[in-house]
């Protein structure tokens, strides 16, 4: 079945570091990717997104590429900074289904240390 | 953009009894609406699917007598924990799909704590 698998956290850097958390999935079809982020006692905000191979979502200074031939979608920053601290999930929407549920990873934590 | 509001943010009940969780969609139409559950430091737990004038779609293991979903409107849905008890006690979290392409709005979150 559809899967998204994420690197295990928690995440610990130092403010101004490079950001990478690893994103791979499984799935039929061509789904569309997103990334969530959860700052502490809230709801999911969308981060990003992309909907077909190659493209590239960028928001805040955070991107992800859709990569058909490595079925990844790694989550990228250049500069992190303490206010990125949060849950951040990888999803997929399936073409396959009934109906167009979200299929979320585990969620990897960062921390990010003045 | 697409906003949901979810209410209440923090509920506390005594065991036994039943509390509704509503999630609204402000400035768009929904057809469909999920409900998840959070864990601490866990992800999220699809719980059912809510289509507006139709019965609800659970997921595997999720008690449909338990967790009672009205989706009345396009605008509203609503969870009602029937007979709460204190391993009910969660994170619950809305959410509507605008479209497939555009992703998903979530709402806030309801924190129940059963006592």
């Amino acid at each position: 079945g559809d899967s998204v698998t994420q690197m295990e956290g928690p995440v610990t850097l130092s403010e101004e570091a490079f950001l990478t958390i690893n994103c791979t999935y499984t799935a039929t079809g061509y789904p569309s990717l997103f990334w969530y982020v959860q700052y502490p006692g809230e709801g999911l905000q969308l981060l990003l997104k992309a909907t077909k191979a190659d493209d590239k979502g960028s928001n805040k200074g955070f991107e992800a590429t859709y990569r058909k031939e490595t079925t990844s979608f790694h989550l990228e920053k250049g500069s992190v900074q303490v206010s990125d601290s949060a849950v951040y999930f990888c999803a997929l929407n399936p073409l396959s289904g009934g109906y167009n549920k979200l299929i979320f990873g585990a969620g990897t934590r960062l921390a990010v240390h003045p | 953009g697409a906003v949901v509001s979810q209410h209440p943010s923090r509920v506390i009940c005594k065991s036994g009894t039943s509390v509704k969780i509503e999630c609204r969609s402000l400035d768009f139409q929904a057809t469909t609406m999920f409900w998840y559950r959070q864990f601490p430091k866990q992800s999220l737990m699809l719980m059912a699917t809510s289509n507006e004038g139709s019965k609800a779609t659970y997921e595997q293991g999720v008690e449909k007598d338990k967790f009672l979903i009205n989706h009345a409107s396009l605008t509203l849905s609503t969870l009602t924990v029937t007979s709460a008890h204190p391993e009910d006690s969660s994170f619950y979290i809305c959410s509507a799909s605008v479209d497939r392409d555009y992703g998903y709005t979530f709402g806030s979150g309801t924190r129940l704590t059963v006592v």
